[in-house]
């Protein structure tokens, strides 16, 4: 299976400052990468597909980017409800795997 | 409205199986792929199984391969996962999740609220 590795596990910072989460694939994998976002008690939700497109409804201050191995999720300027956990997650093969995670709090 | 009720989850003993269901509304079920997503207490994400629109394909991850089937009813708007041996480790919330697909890349854009399968003694 294919494995998917975030960086950071974890990140603090300030209302307006610049969010860069990576994800690492073991295989390239094109572009066929998706990003979540999961805030506390709740079910996740879809930020990106296809690496960088964005979903409907989605906040323009989230994008993503990134082709063969290496991903990145940006927010542009964090804002309070920004605060969650953020996954990566593979659709290039099965088993289709996420990454483990990248909790975003704020200062 | 648009949305994926679970039901189904509850406690059972390691060995034991338990069915759980998603119901779907507000869009055409029949049109796409379904997952099942699970989330052990304070952990991260793992994708458990999908199945396509008519349930001809069937895809697992391989920690469950031989002990999980995913199924669906489209007649009634129905998703199952039947899982049997159950494990401790298979102690999860287990969302029911629409897959989109646009362009043929996953984007699951729909979540259930999620139920809550307990594996224990």
């Amino acid at each position: 299976a294919i494995q998917m590795t975030q960086s950071p596990s974890s990140l603090s910072a300030s209302v307006g400052d610049r969010v860069t989460i990576t994800c690492r694939a073991s295989q390239d994998i094109r572009d066929e990468l998706s990003w979540y976002q999961q805030k506390p008690g709740n079910a996740p939700k879809l930020l990106i597909y296809g690496a960088s497109s964005l979903q409907t409804g989605v906040p323009s201050r989230f994008s993503g980017s990134g082709s063969g191995t290496d991903f990145t999720l940006t927010v542009s300027s964090l804002q309070p409800e920004d605060l969650a956990t953020y996954y990566c997650l593979q659709d290039y093969n099965y088993p289709r795997t996420f990454g483990q995670g990248t909790k975003v709090e704020i200062k | 409205e648009v949305q994926l009720v679970e039901s189904g989850g509850g406690l059972v003993q390691p060995g034991g199986s338990l069915r759980v269901s998603c119901a779907a509304s507000g869009f055409t079920f029949s049109s796409d792929w379904m997952i099942w997503v699970r989330q052990a207490p304070g952990k991260g994400l793992e994708w458990v199984a999908n199945t396509n629109q008519d349930g001809s394909k069937k895809y697992y991850m391989d920690s469950v391969k031989g002990r999980f089937t995913i199924s669906r009813d489209n007649g009634k708007n129905s998703l199952f996962l039947q899982m049997n041996s159950l494990k401790v480790e298979d102690t999860a919330v287990y969302y029911c999740v629409r897959d989109v697909s646009p362009h043929n890349y996953d984007a699951f854009d729909i979540w259930g609220q999620g139920t809550m399968v307990t594996v224990s003694s």
